[in-house]
């Protein structure tokens, strides 16, 4: 079982970059996924919520508007697109996996660096 | 929206028990999780639903949840203990639907 980010990097204030997460080991379309960030210096920030299906979707208010999640069941994979880049956006950001029956994330992709600079 | 507390760190000698807090308004009544941390790595899932334990996370790693406080116990804390931890809940009567706490470091002397 395990999760494998890529897409992250280095992006202008205002840019855009899109992140992947690619999931194995276990039936994807089964469950509920997040994206969930640490910046430097700081604790772990909740970012996005997709349902198995995608029919529903929640963000962070940080992030409302710019950031859209989705998903690929038929391709075991999780997206971020996030545009307007901001500074404060820079941060690891991880794909998490929820539990069934709970909102606990059990498994976590190991991580991708964004960082937002001039 | 919903604000979950957890003191910046605790401190415990090696073979001594850590209590790690987290408070919210009548946090009893959400499920609570508790993850680990370690510089470099991804969060580990520790505890869910208050008390429960993922299967290879150590019985020294406990968790209870009343009234305006969650508690994570860690008996006979040892060096590779060291770590941030943070408390986790769902919270659907607002639009912020996952909090984290601020998160503890816990310093093995």
């Amino acid at each position: 079982v395990q999760m494998v980010e890529a897409g992250g990097g280095l992006v202008q204030p205002g840019g855009s970059l899109r992140l992947s997460c690619a999931a194995s080991g276990f039936t994807f379309n089964n469950y509920e996924m997040n994206w969930v960030r640490r910046a430097p210096g700081k604790g772990l920030e909740w970012v996005s919520y997709i349902s198995t299906i995608g029919s529903t979707i929640y963000y962070a208010d940080s992030v409302k508007g710019r950031f859209t999640i989705s998903r690929d069941n038929a391709k075991n994979s999780l997206y971020l697109q996030m545009n307007s880049l901001r500074a404060e956006d820079t941060a690891v950001y991880y794909c998490a996996k929820e539990k069934s029956e709970t909102h606990a994330f059990d498994i976590w992709g190991q991580g991708t660096v964004v960082t937002v600079s001039p | 929206s919903y604000v979950l507390t957890q003191p910046p760190s605790v401190s415990v000698a090696p073979g001594q028990t850590a209590r790690i807090t987290c408070g919210g308004n009548n946090i009893g009544s959400k499920s609570v999780h508790w993850y680990q941390q370690k510089p470099g790595q991804a969060p580990v899932l520790f505890v869910y639903d208050d008390s429960d334990r993922p299967s290879g996370i150590p019985e020294r790693f406990s968790g209870s949840n009343s009234g305006n406080t969650a508690t994570l116990t860690i008996s006979r804390v040892e060096a590779g203990d060291e770590a941030d931890y943070y408390c986790q809940v769902w919270d659907s009567t607002s639009d912020h639907y996952v909090v984290f706490g601020g998160g503890t470091k816990l310093t093995v002397l």
